[in-house]
């Protein structure tokens, strides 16, 4: 199936640093969204987007519509350990009749106290 | 709890068999999604409901799995003849009426190994 391309696959940082990761695709979308899931679970809706150049925040994490709709990025200031998981994008493509939503790869995040 | 729910959270089935799960969406949702995860990977689109129609298939989707919403609330979705490449994560989401483009809320997921 289709999948958006999200880098950096994975990432180890240090407690307090600030982390930074992107979504792009070729495809125009309308909507972003962005998530978090931990082992075993559902993705937790952390952030959604919904016009180009939007920024928006929820409370530690940043994210970015991009301007020309193909692309979205997610910063977490201050890391802590509990921001481990796996971070997901997911965008909603500009045709008609469709509202699915396709994911990214995901960004594995470890975080180390 | 108000969350999308999913049931059950594990399932174990012998390679043929047929399995079928269930997802009730938050209250007053008319759009439900399944997905498909793998190990690594994130959630693949199987198909959506609008209500009780269900609007887009992914080509995922085999002859093998059906899914219904029968009356626009909660849905099913059953594999028959299990193989063990359907051992996976299905994952059900649902979205608000009344919003051109509203945010997807997921469950936590029914874990399938086919063995």
């Amino acid at each position: 199936g289709q999948q958006l391309n999200q880098s950096p696959q994975s990432m180890f940082i240090q407690e307090g640093e600030d982390v930074s990761m992107n979504c792009t695709s070729s495809s125009i979308f309308n909507t972003w969204l962005w998530y978090k899931q931990d082992p075993g679970e559902g993705p937790v809706l952390l952030i959604a987007l919904y016009k180009a150049g939007e920024l928006t925040s929820n409370g530690r994490l940043t994210a970015q519509f991009g301007i020309t709709r193909k692309d979205s990025f997610l910063n977490i200031s201050a890391s802590i350990p509990s921001d481990v998981g796996i971070y997901f994008c997911a965008g909603q493509l500009i045709t008609s009749g469709t509202y699915k939503y396709i994911f990214g790869t995901g960004t594995r995040l470890k975080v180390l106290a | 709890d108000t969350g999308v729910s999913q049931d059950p959270r594990h399932k174990i089935t012998k390679r043929g068999q047929n399995v079928t799960f269930r997802c009730d969406p938050i209250s007053e949702h008319n759009r439900l999604y399944w997905y498909r995860q793998t190990l690594g990977q994130g959630p693949e689109f199987l198909t959506y409901f609008q209500n009780e129609a269900q609007l887009e298939k992914s080509r995922l989707l085999s002859d093998r799995f059906s899914a219904e919403r029968p009356k626009g609330s909660f849905s099913t979705l059953e594999i028959q003849r299990t193989e063990q490449g359907d051992s996976a994560m299905y994952l059900c989401a649902s979205s608000p009426r009344g919003r051109d483009y509203p945010e997807a809320f997921f469950g936590q997921g029914t874990r399938l190994t086919v063995v």
